[in-house]
């Protein structure tokens, strides 16, 4: 059984802050990892992906993945009120046929 | 140009109809995908193809099917809707190629069953 798992929040941060959203897997045959920014009503934007242990950034967004904890991070730094969305996390795992399996989402919320 | 787009955006449909919805990319991607998304269920997979010979059942197929008509195109079927499909239908795609298993979302099909 693929579970990815999310605390749907929500989070709330003020504007400048960071803001730390987790994810947990349960499987560690686990291959590559995927954070989706999703606005009310639209749909998922890729935002980050990530395939080996370590740091990944891109500009205010760093991916941390540690597949030994099985888990894997999102910090947004100085946070933005247009940040706010709900994040998904995405697993991707290679004896299902490369099949995506989605948590339910981290609710954000940045305060003016 | 959206590189995925899907039609209808809107769709209200009685119980029992036969309904189609459609994605097309120009991404020259090899795989597509349809998921649902309901309220604090997160995203789920219908059906995937990996090619226009490949089709493959997701998590939820039952009461769905799919036509892969050609590499750019991929349908998806509501057979005979029922009120409990009623969700954001969401197309996405990807190369599949080694290191690069994202995947990208056309803009998603609202979908009400009555």
């Amino acid at each position: 059984q693929k579970e990815v798992e999310q605390n749907s929040g929500p989070l709330s941060v003020p504007e400048g802050a960071i803001a730390s959203l987790n994810c947990t897997y349960s499987d560690r045959g686990s291959q590559s990892f995927f954070w989706y920014r999703q606005y009310s009503g639209k749909s998922p934007e890729l935002i980050m992906s990530i395939y080996s242990n370590g740091d990944k950034e891109d500009g205010r967004f760093t991916a941390q993945l540690n597949k030994a904890s099985q888990y894997v991070s999102l910090l947004i730094r100085d946070s933005q009120p247009s940040d706010s969305a709900t994040y998904l996390c995405a697993v991707n795992w290679v004896n299902t046929g490369n099949q995506f399996y989605f948590g339910t989402g981290t609710s954000l919320t940045v305060i003016p | 140009d959206a590189d995925v787009t899907q039609t209808p955006r809107n769709r209200i449909t009685k119980t029992g109809k036969r309904i189609m919805l459609e994605c097309s990319q120009t991404k020259g991607h090899d795989r597509m995908y349809w998921y649902r998304q309901d309220p604090g269920l997160g995203l789920r997979l219908i059906y995937y193809s990996f090619d226009v010979k490949d089709i493959n059942k997701g998590e939820i197929s039952d009461g769905y099917s799919v036509s892969r008509q050609a590499q750019a195109k991929f349908s998806l079927s509501l057979e005979s809707a029922i009120p409990n499909q009623t969700a954001l239908y969401f197309c996405a795609t990807s190369s599949g190629r080694a290191g690069s298993y994202e995947q990208y979302f056309g803009p998603g099909t609202r979908l009400t069953v009555t």
